[in-house]
């Protein structure tokens, strides 16, 4: 069976201050692909990474970076110098087949 | 450019009443699919398509039908509505099919917001 966890289920930090989101998944395939999207308070549902599992290198982008590790069947993302705008609902997800299946998601807040 | 988009936003139904949520993409994509999110359950895959005349169930399709008999549409039925239906909906669709693999990221809708009473 296909799942994945989000443990964290709200984060509260301070502005500038670093936050991991942490995500582990199951899965029985050996080719499968990870994804993060943010929800903003608005409502859309925004991409922000795709990661296959034949490549666990680590990737950044900007404040953004992800941490692959599939001897621990994780797939973290951390935010550097956290901002208010970074304040969202975060969805780890994982493909199986046709269907994607996402975590429960984690709520972040940035306060000033 | 208009992505994907979903009719109506917001919905307010009785009991037992049908109703129709359409989804319409422009992209071409092969892939479209229907999701519920409700709070603390994160997204829930209820129907999705592979491609015009192919549909299939996700984690959580019971009172709801959906057919797909163009790439474009993809609308999703409620025959008899339920108070347990109150949710979100969104619409996503997806254009990398690799075998039975979905490899791509899922472009959203903007979600229409059903409450039955």
């Amino acid at each position: 069976a296909q799942k994945v966890t989000q443990a964290q289920t709200e984060i509260s930090v301070v502005e500038k201050e670093d936050v991991t989101l942490d995500c582990v998944y199951e899965t029985r395939d050996t080719t499968y692909y990870l994804f993060w999207y943010k929800q903003p308070p608005s409502g859309e549902l925004v991409f922000l990474i795709r990661r296959n599992s034949f490549d666990e290198q680590n990737e950044i982008s900007g404040r953004y970076s992800w941490n692959f590790q599939k001897s621990t069947s994780s797939f973290n993302f951390t935010i550097t110098a956290s901002q208010v705008v970074d304040s969202a609902v975060y969805f780890c997800a994982l493909n199986s087949g046709y269907a994607l299946n996402f975590g429960k998601g984690t709520s972040l807040l940035v306060t000033p | 450019n208009a992505g994907v988009t979903q009719t109506p936003k917001f919905q307010v139904l009785k009991t037992g009443q049908s109703m129709t949520l359409q989804c319409a993409q422009d992209m071409n994509h092969e892939y479209m699919s229907w999701y519920r999110q409700d709070p603390g359950m994160g997204l829930r895959l209820i129907h999705y398509s592979v491609g015009a005349g192919i549909t299939d169930q996700g984690e959580v399709p019971n009172g709801y039908n959906v057919s797909r008999s163009t790439t474009e549409d993809f609308p999703l039925r409620l025959l008899s509505a339920a108070p347990s239906q109150t949710s979100v909906y969104f619409c996503a669709s997806s254009t990398r099919l690799a075998g039975l693999l979905n490899t791509g990221e899922l472009f959203f809708g903007e979600g229409s917001r059903l409450t039955v009473l």
